[in-house]
């Protein structure tokens, strides 16, 4: 167990809908990090947030946001969804903003079926 | 810029046997750490081991051991008699400085009884 929690682990929806997933990371940890994981793409990297503050951005889409709350839990937000958004949803975190220095541990994931 | 390559797409053996994973890195920085995580079938990363850029010494962990090359800019990954439970994806990833993690396009490992 990584201790970083995330939910929900399976979700299905229709294209057009919105979805939010949730993390929770580890205990103490002040950075989170979104990837996703696809079958063409590999595991992209999406964001990062460091105490609440936007930190990082990679190939994140329009239609994604994302943001860490006081508590430094962290929710994605996908909207407008697309089949090709389909796909394994990572959480990580770290304890500092310079993640380099830092095991970067991953959550189980969230798994995201567009139909 | 970063990169991590995994050129190996898929290795199958048979219990017992020993097998060891590529990745060969690529970064301009001086300072750089390098992981391995593991995905088995149920699909959660879990993390194997960090290295820093200033350490070569090779790392041995039970079955697991890591070797690391910066002249040949390759942090190799052996399982020693594998087993069916070592079946799963294998990542190799780098991060430099505040850059984010850069993960290698994964070896799937097949152990077979």
């Amino acid at each position: 167990d990584s201790g970083v929690t995330q939910t929900p682990k399976h979700l299905i929806t229709a294209t057009g809908q919105r979805v939010t997933l949730r993390c929770s990371p580890r205990s103490g940890d002040l950075s989170v990090y979104w990837y996703q994981q696809s079958l063409d793409q590999g595991l992209q990297f999406l964001i990062q947030y460091y105490n609440g503050e936007e930190r990082a951005k990679g190939n994140i889409l329009e239609r994604f946001s994302a943001q860490q709350f006081p508590d430094l839990h962290s929710e994605l937000n996908l909207s407008s969804l697309e089949l090709g958004d389909s796909a394994l949803y990572f959480c990580a975190s770290s304890p500092e903003r310079g993640s380099s220095g830092n095991t970067i541990y991953f959550g189980e994931g969230s798994w995201l079926t567009v139909v | 810029a970063q990169k991590v390559t995994q050129a190996q797409t898929e290795i199958s053996v048979v219990e017992k046997e020993d097998v060891t994973l590529d990745c060969v890195y690529e970064t301009r920085d001086t300072t750089y750490y390098l992981f391995w995580y593991k995905q088995p079938p149920s699909g959660e990363l879990v993390f194997l081991i960090r290295r820093n850029s200033f350490d070569e010494q090779n790392e041995i962990s039970g079955r697991y051991s890591w070797n690391f090359q910066k002249s040949t800019s390759s942090f190799n990954f052996t399982i020693t008699a594998s087993q069916v439970v070592d079946s799963a994806v294998y990542f190799c990833a780098l991060i430099t400085g505040f850059q984010k993690l850069v993960f290698g396009t994964g070896t799937r490992l097949l152990v077979s009884p």
